[in-house]
């Protein structure tokens, strides 16, 4: 089974600087999606930014940005020049073809706070 | 457009209870999706749609739980006999691709 580990449960960051949020993921599959979803206090999960496993180039929206190391199975989140509205829990998530693409495993969250 | 609407967003429930939990999913959106989400916890899946097809319910964790999507838009989760472990989040999602879901708020259930 795929799992998901996001080992630091809580960052901090200041608001303009820049902040990088781990993920690790194990699967046998050789084609598979990471997402990573950022949950706010009110609890809808928004998509952040997506990456397909067979693209080498790391993707990017905006602010938001991943480094994907498929050997390694990490794909980090860097968010650069935080603002007070990127506070949230951030969500990593993994989907792969054994499912069809059709279900998410999620980590288990990190809680970013960021502060003036 | 409007998004993913889920109702009620809060229901509290006594032990033993039956529950039903609804999902409007954005028009036109193919797949459905169900999680749940313990607190402190992510989302977990539970079942998944494809129109009114219900072509994955392996997360369901009991017989206790049952979904359905009968004119394959809106869909319901059904808890029956709820115990305190149901306690939970319940996030339905939708999308015209696989996996790349629209959350709705959720639902949070309280079972007493």
């Amino acid at each position: 089974a795929q799992t998901v580990t996001q080992s630091q449960p809580e960052m901090s960051v200041q608001e303009a600087e820049t902040v990088t949020l781990s993920c690790t993921y194990d699967t046998s599959e050789s084609d598979y999606y990471l997402f990573w979803y950022k949950q706010p206090p009110s609890r809808q999960m928004i998509l952040v930014i997506r990456q397909e496993a067979y693209k080498q180039q790391n993707a990017t929206e905006n602010r938001f940005s991943v480094n994907f190391q498929k050997a390694a199975k990490s794909f980090s989140l860097k968010i650069s020049d935080s603002q007070l509205g990127d506070a949230a829990m951030y969500f990593c998530a993994y989907s792969g073809m054994n499912s069809g693409y059709s279900t998410l495993t999620f980590g288990k969250g990190t809680m970013l706070l960021v502060s003036p | 457009g409007a998004g993913v609407s889920q109702s009620p967003r809060y229901k509290v429930a006594k032990r033993g209870q039956d529950v039903a939990l609804r999902c409007d999913p954005i028009s036109g959106h193919v797949s459905l999706f169900w999680y749940q989400q313990a607190l402190g916890q992510g989302p977990e899946f539970l079942t998944y749609f494809q129109n009114e097809a219900q072509l994955d319910k392996s997360g369901l964790p009991s017989d206790r739980f049952f979904a359905e999507r009968p004119e394959g838009s809106v869909s319901t989760l059904k808890i029956q006999r709820t115990q305190q472990e149901d306690s939970a989040v319940y996030l339905c999602a939708s999308s015209l691709e696989l996996a790349l879901g629209n959350f709705g708020p959720g639902t949070r259930l309280t079972v007493l």
